[in-house]
């Protein structure tokens, strides 16, 4: 059974700091893995999908990295903005399915 | 190309009432997912369909049942309800099941309070 795990489970930092949130899965058989960043009430936005093949995905100020083998992702995020505050939350498909396993996130507030 | 829409965005309902929560899935979408998120935790799978078929589910018990439709808008509905099924409530459409290679597009969610 896929576990998710975010390390920290909160975070602040100031404004223009850089940044790296962690996510660990305990199988690495996996064909991608995603992060979603969520506003207070709201739902998820997909900021990066990587696949099994790649080892990074970049879009802007975010960074996100992919080792199957240790079973871990970080989201790197450079210089930090106060409109960067939100749950970020990662995610693997369980088995081969289309379902996705969460972690809890990362509750990241960014202070001006 | 509009996106993932949910309806209604708050609800309130007693314990033993029934509830039933709508998606409607992106254009071109064929593969709908729904998801429970409690307060401070990261979203739980119920159910996918894949069209009009259930193509999985989790660890929720009968009382939560979907339905899609064959213009692929969705359903979810959950009898007797209980306090514990105060949650958000997500659902997310992809293009196709393709062993989880593509990205899911998350609605914004029916936050449903069971009093």
């Amino acid at each position: 059974k896929q576990e998710v795990t975010q390390i920290p489970a909160a975070l602040s930092v100031p404004e223009g700091e850089n940044l790296v949130l962690n996510c660990s899965f305990t199988d690495s058989a996996i064909y991608n893995l995603q992060w979603f960043r969520q506003d207070p009430g709201k739902g998820l936005t997909s900021l990066l999908l990587i696949q099994s093949s790649q080892r990074e995905q970049t879009s802007g100020r975010l960074n996100a990295s992919l080792d199957k083998s240790s079973g871990r992702s970080t989201l790197y995020i450079a210089a930090s903005q106060p409109g960067d505050s939100a749950t970020y939350l990662c995610a693997v498909p369980q088995g081969g399915s289309e379902k996705l396993v969460f972690g809890k996130g990362t509750k990241l507030t960014v202070n001006p | 190309e509009t996106g993932v829409t949910q309806s209604p965005t708050h609800l309130i309902k007693t314990r033993g009432q029934q509830v039933t929560l709508r998606c409607s899935s992106q254009s071109g979408h064929n593969t709908v997912s729904w998801y429970q998120q409690a307060l401070g935790q990261g979203p739980q799978f119920i159910f996918q369909y894949y069209r009009e078929e259930e193509n999985g589910r989790g660890n929720f018990p009968p009382r939560f049942s979907g339905l899609q439709f064959p213009n692929y808008s969705s359903e979810l509905n959950v009898n007797a309800l209980e306090l514990d099924d105060s949650a958000l409530y997500l659902c997310a459409s992809s293009p196709m099941v393709l062993a989880g290679g593509d990205t899911q597009y998350f609605g914004p969610g029916t936050r449903l309070t069971v009093l």
